[in-house]
């Protein structure tokens, strides 16, 4: 099956504790992205990449890190998490690096930083 | 900057009509349309490109004013499980692919 799968799904932690979200996606898409939800901002993009080594800031980059050593992964790492990165984060990915085809999101992170 | 949708919400009964509106303070490529159940991921309805291509849901329809900078979603005929919220995603190409949200416009379909 088509998919793009995120773990953990939920995650607490506290303040300053190095976490990793993965991303992988089994459709050999070339882009991929990271967004965060929180109510009534929408999806803020944080980074994306349009192909294997090949990243880039969105919107909200800052207190975030990624990388794209294989083509399915994306991994999102928090460093340093703080209270103020606790929110609904989706992975994406689409086979378009042209933004003319769909992007296929994961199930949703739920991260709570105490 | 981030495109405003309107209405932020609206309720309808079975079988109405809605129009949600996108409009863009920057050249678009290219405007894409999901709509997300509470606790789901966002799925796809609609992707509408610069000189007319659009791909998307048959029963959904969409219009891009390139000049303008807009975009409507047209919901017709609406049914229970087209509640939900819809964002649109307007695309900027700044070498890469930037996809910035529009903050939403929930939608409550009732019987």
């Amino acid at each position: 099956e088509a998919q793009v799968t995120q773990n953990p799904r939920y995650l607490i932690t506290v303040t300053g504790k190095k976490l990793t979200v993965t991303c992988s996606q089994n459709m050999n898409h070339e882009y991929m992205s990271w967004y965060r939800q929180d109510p009534g901002l929408g999806l803020r993009q944080i980074y994306y990449s349009m192909n294997v080594e090949v990243t880039d800031k969105g919107d909200v980059p800052e207190g975030y890190k990624v990388s794209r050593k294989e083509k399915r992964n994306f991994p999102l790492i928090l460093e340093s998490p703080s209270p103020n990165q606790t929110s609904l984060y989706f992975c994406a990915s689409s086979l378009s690096t042209a933004g003319t085809d769909t992007q296929y999101f994961g199930p949703g992170t739920r991260l709570t930083v105490l | 900057q981030q495109p405003v949708q309107s209405p932020q919400a609206v309720i309808l009964r079975e079988g109405e009509d809605a129009v949600i509106n996108c409009s863009s303070s920057k050249a678009l490529y290219s405007v894409h349309w999901y709509r997300q159940k509470h606790g789901e991921a966002p799925v796809f309805l609609m992707i509408l490109l610069k000189g007319g291509e659009q791909k998307g849901h048959e029963k959904i329809s969409a219009s891009f004013n390139e000049k303008k900078q807009q975009s409507s979603l047209y919901l017709t005929a609406s049914q229970l499980s087209y509640s939900g919220t819809y964002f649109c995603g307007t695309l900027e190409n700044t070498g890469g692919f930037k996809t910035i949200f529009g903050a939403g416009t929930r939608l409550f379909v009732k019987a």
